[in-house]
């Protein structure tokens, strides 16, 4: 199967700084990027949906300005969670498809956000 | 709607069948899946099923669709302990553009 790589797999970071998270698709190009949030015994929700060279689309309730979502390439993309609070903290998965008809979507391994 | 439901817990013994059922509210689903969530990792894709299917095997799962219910199964057979994780749900929509998940169910398997 198709690998995709999330960096980095921790991150502690203080309240009011910025972290970025990446997503790489290291076996494969991937036209479309999903981030996902996850908080502790609970299911994925889904924040944004991005394509290659263009805008994200993020879901409602999401803020674009807070979780800025940049796509430039077909194996990259990047989460930036600006100025993160404590209430940020969570798990952020990745997952990334080959193309817009392939069925199976590929996921990252998750970087858990802990703002102190 | 885009409601995707699971029972939250499961518990077997080594050796039995698990069965894990799953309800979706969303008719135009064109694909469903089952995800298996280890601790602290991401998602691994176990198996698929296009909607249009009823049943699909595959080695000891088996996926069994009632479309006209809305609701989806998975049996895993001779359930081992290396199969304790959070099992997800999903369906996809036409376009395949997102999927939606399930709250999950927690299987925890005994020796």
């Amino acid at each position: 199967g198709a690998v995709v790589s999330q960096h980095p797999s921790w991150v502690i970071c203080k309240s009011g700084t910025s972290v970025k998270i990446e997503c790489r698709s290291l076996d494969f190009q991937a036209t479309t990027m999903f981030w996902y949030r996850q908080f502790p015994k609970q299911s994925l929700m889904l924040m944004a949906t991005s394509n290659e060279g263009s805008k994200a689309t993020y879901e409602q309730g999401v803020e674009k300005d807070k979780f800025l979502i940049n796509h430039a390439s077909l194996t990259l993309s990047t989460l930036t969670v600006t100025s993160a609070h404590p209430e940020d903290s969570s798990f952020y998965i990745c997952s990334a498809r080959r193309g817009a008809a392939d069925t199976e979507a590929f996921f990252g391994q998750g970087t858990r956000l802990t703002v102190v | 709607g885009e409601d995707v439901e699971q029972s939250l817990f499961l518990s077997v013994r080594e050796g039995d069948s698990s069965v894990i059922n799953c309800t979706y509210t969303d008719s135009s689903s064109t694909y469903l899946y089952w995800y298996k969530q280890e601790p602290g990792a991401g998602l691994q894709l176990l198996t698929y099923i296009f909607s249009n299917m009823d049943m699909k095997q595959d080695q000891r799962l088996t996926v069994l669709l009632n479309k006209k219910d809305k609701h989806l199964s998975l049996r895993i057979a001779d359930t081992q302990t290396g199969d304790s994780a959070i099992y997800f749900c999903a369906e996809s929509k036409p376009g395949f553009q997102k999927l939606v998940f399930g709250t999950g169910t927690r299987l925890l398997v005994s020796p």
